[in-house]
């Protein structure tokens, strides 16, 4: 597609369920990266994929938050045991690999995540 | 550890006013890359401008300019003769060179335009 894509938009869940949020990115972008966005903590880093690469998970909050990125290309977010601090937007961007210190990222629109 | 402060939580202007954002940052590293993002209702984060921490030269892009101060740790952000459609947050941020894919971003500056 022409920009990147996330499903759902919005995601209602209670407390304790497993959600999984989905990136599209770019055709042709090698690198993906995952963002978090929340009233407390701002925008904050999570994860990033760069090809066929092992990712770097430092910025993944606790063991309950996974991600993969299958065929390097979709990602797949998913939060276990989901708690209400795990609020927040989700977002999803990608580069090419040449890009990523250049800041040239397309982010998505993002996952609006609730736990109630 | 690097960081990014925005004082400013919130500006107002009226349309055609300039609205000048400040960033400070912090970071440890000799090279660094500074951003502004632009982030308007849609939610998308839209890239607006990088600069290297070994450039410190300010430049005009259409009605936006930037002014870096390694002295100061400041990386100001401009908006000359505003427009509704620039009501957004806009954040700075920062990435070291060694973690370029990781950026590290300010709290936001909401920015509303009135016509």
């Amino acid at each position: 597609g022409a920009g990147v894509s996330q499903s759902p938009s919005n995601k209602v869940t209670e407390k304790g369920k497993d959600v999984e949020l989905r990136c599209d990115p770019i055709s042709g972008h090698t690198a993906l990266y995952w963002y978090r966005q929340s009233l407390g903590q701002g925008l904050e880093f999570l994860i990033y994929f760069q090809g066929n690469s092992a990712p770097d998970k430092s910025g993944l909050p606790s063991d309950r938050f996974s991600a993969e990125r299958t065929g390097g290309s979709v990602s797949t977010l998913t939060i276990q045991r989901t708690q209400q601090e795990d609020s927040a937007v989700y977002l999803c961007a990608s580069s090419f690999n040449r890009n990523r210190g250049r800041g040239g990222y397309t982010f998505g629109s993002g996952t609006r995540l609730t736990v109630v | 550890a690097q960081k990014v402060t925005q004082a400013q939580t919130e500006i107002s202007v009226v349309e055609k006013e300039d609205v000048t954002l400040d960033c400070v940052y912090e970071t440890r590293d000799t090279t660094y890359y500074l951003f502004w993002y632009k982030q308007p209702p849609s939610g998308e984060l839209v890239f607006l401008i990088r600069r290297n921490s070994f450039d410190e030269q300010n430049e005009i892009s259409g009605r936006y300019s930037w002014n870096f101060q390694k002295s100061t740790s400041s990386f100001n952000f401009t908006i000359t003769a505003s427009q509704v459609v620039d009501s957004a947050v806009y954040f700075c941020a920062l990435s070291e060179a060694r973690n370029d894919y990781k950026l590290s971003f300010g709290a936001g500056t909401t920015v509303t335009v009135r016509a």
